[in-house]
């Protein structure tokens, strides 16, 4: 069954703490994405990658990293930089930069 | 930069009526618009991209066209039903450019 999946589906973090977000794709594409989501905005870019050990940062990067050692998995870590992490973000995938891209079913974090 | 607009931000149409989603983007030059479905709480599903070079695109119920020089695309429903009730998203690949400019959405309500 071929998708994306993200995890944990809600996750906490305390102040100072950071946290990384599962995503995990099998459809054999070489880009993949984060996004943020907040209430009353469009979706904003994170960061994106292109094909394994590269990746580009986008709209709103600071306070956010990634890595992209694996095609199929391209974890994002929120750091304790990030001083308004309370969002949903979403991860995606595309076989090329410019094609369709395909969502998972989101991380919702809250910060205690 | 992009900035993609989606006016209303909310529509309420009593079941088996026709409707127009619209969208508005600043910068013509663009490689190609998608047409996303989001249900509360989850990832976004693709319904449709246009490619610069094309006027329409149809799935179904569905039709999304585009004009580029005047910077609008709408998505036409037909026939709506309770189950196309979700937020409808825009959004914008610029020419130059490798990712997406989202607008903030509609909010779709079918009353049965």
């Amino acid at each position: 069954d071929g998708g994306i999946t993200q995890s944990p589906k809600y996750l906490f973090r305390k102040e100072g703490q950071n946290v990384t977000l599962s995503c995990e794709q099998n459809l054999n594409h070489d880009a993949m994405y984060w996004y943020r989501q907040d209430p009353g905005q469009g979706l904003r870019l994170i960061y994106y990658s292109q094909i394994v050990n590269d990746f580009q940062k986008g709209d709103i990067a600071e306070g956010y990293s990634v890595s992209r050692e694996k095609k199929e998995s391209f974890p994002l870590t929120v750091t304790s930089a990030q001083k308004n992490p309370t969002a949903f973000y979403l991860c995606a995938s595309s076989m090329g930069v410019r094609e369709t891209q395909y969502f998972g079913p989101g991380t919702r974090l809250l910060v205690l | 930069k992009q900035e993609v607009t989606q006016i209303p931000a909310a529509l309420s149409v009593p079941e088996g009526e026709n409707l127009v989603l619209n969208c508005s983007f600043t910068d013509s030059a663009i490689y190609n618009l998608q047409w996303f479905r989001q249900d509360p709480g989850k990832g976004l599903t693709s319904l449709l991209l246009i490619q610069s070079s094309q006027r329409e695109q149809t799935s179904g119920r569905l039709n999304a066209s585009l004009d580029k020089s005047s910077g609008r695309s709408t998505l036409y429903i037909a026939a709506s039903q309770p189950g196309d009730s979700a937020t409808y998203l825009c959004a914008v690949m610029g020419a130059g450019a490798n990712n997406l400019f989202f607008g903030t959405g509609t909010r779709l309500t079918v009353i049965p």
